[in-house]
């Protein structure tokens, strides 16, 4: 089965503070992707990143850094010098191998993290 | 290029009424999803779409049906609103197989009361 675990249901950080959010994944797929997706107040869901299972390289882009661990099942989400505009509901995802009855792979989300950004 | 649209926003239902959510998408993609969001439970898959003319359920199904008949356009439909279906309602489109980044609408914000 696919799980995806967000154990972090809120956080508060002051403006400029570095922070950390934590992505921890199961499955039995050797092949899988993992994402992460923004959801700002205004409540769209925005694509964030998209990393596949054989690519641990880190990825950075500007303030946003992502921490793919396969040893720990891990893929860390940090923002740096964090921003109100950061200030949103981030969920991380994991589609695997798994076929779904009709066709397609399945998406499973965590169950969110809050992050508060505040001056 | 509008990406996945959403119509409407907001609409308050009572008990017992059906109404239909629209979904489109002018990129073309082959996959189509309709997800529920509900507090603390992160998006869960209700119905889902490989291609025109094809539906099939996911993990909620229950109390709602799907049509795609135009590879564009993949509709939801409550025939008989329940309280329980007071969420927000998600549309995503993904390109087809090879590609699994879904993009997402904005969102419906449905109230049964």
């Amino acid at each position: 089965a696919q799980k995806v675990t967000q154990a972090q249901t809120e956080i508060s950080v002051v403006e400029k503070e570095d922070v950390t959010l934590d992505c921890v994944y199961e499955t039995r797929d050797t092949t899988y992707y993992l994402f992460w997706y923004k959801q700002p107040p205004s409540g769209e869901l925005v694509f964030l990143i998209r990393r596949n299972s054989f690519d641990e390289q880190n990825e950075i882009s500007g303030r946003y850094s992502w921490n793919f661990q396969k040893s720990t099942s891990s893929f860390n989400f940090t923002i740096t010098a964090s921003q109100v505009v950061d200030s949103a509901v981030y969920f991380c995802a994991l589609s695997g191998r798994r076929i779904l009855t009709g066709g397609g792979n399945k998406l499973t989300f965590g169950t969110g993290t809050q992050l508060k950004v505040e001056l | 290029n509008a990406g996945v649209t959403q119509t409407p926003k907001f609409r308050v239902l009572k008990t017992g009424q059906s109404m239909t959510l629209l979904c489109a998408q002018d990129m073309n993609h082959e996959y189509m999803y309709w997800y529920r969001q509900d507090p603390g439970m992160g998006l869960r898959l209700i119905h889902y779409s490989v291609g025109e003319g094809t539906t099939a359920k996911g993990e909620v199904p229950d109390g709602y049906n799907v049509s795609r008949l135009k590879k564009q356009n993949f509709l939801l439909g409550l025939e008989s609103a329940a309280p329980s279906q007071t969420s927000v309602y998600f549309c995503a489109s993904r390109p087809g197989p090879g590609t699994d980044t879904q993009y997402f609408g904005p969102g419906t914000r449905l109230t049964v009361l």
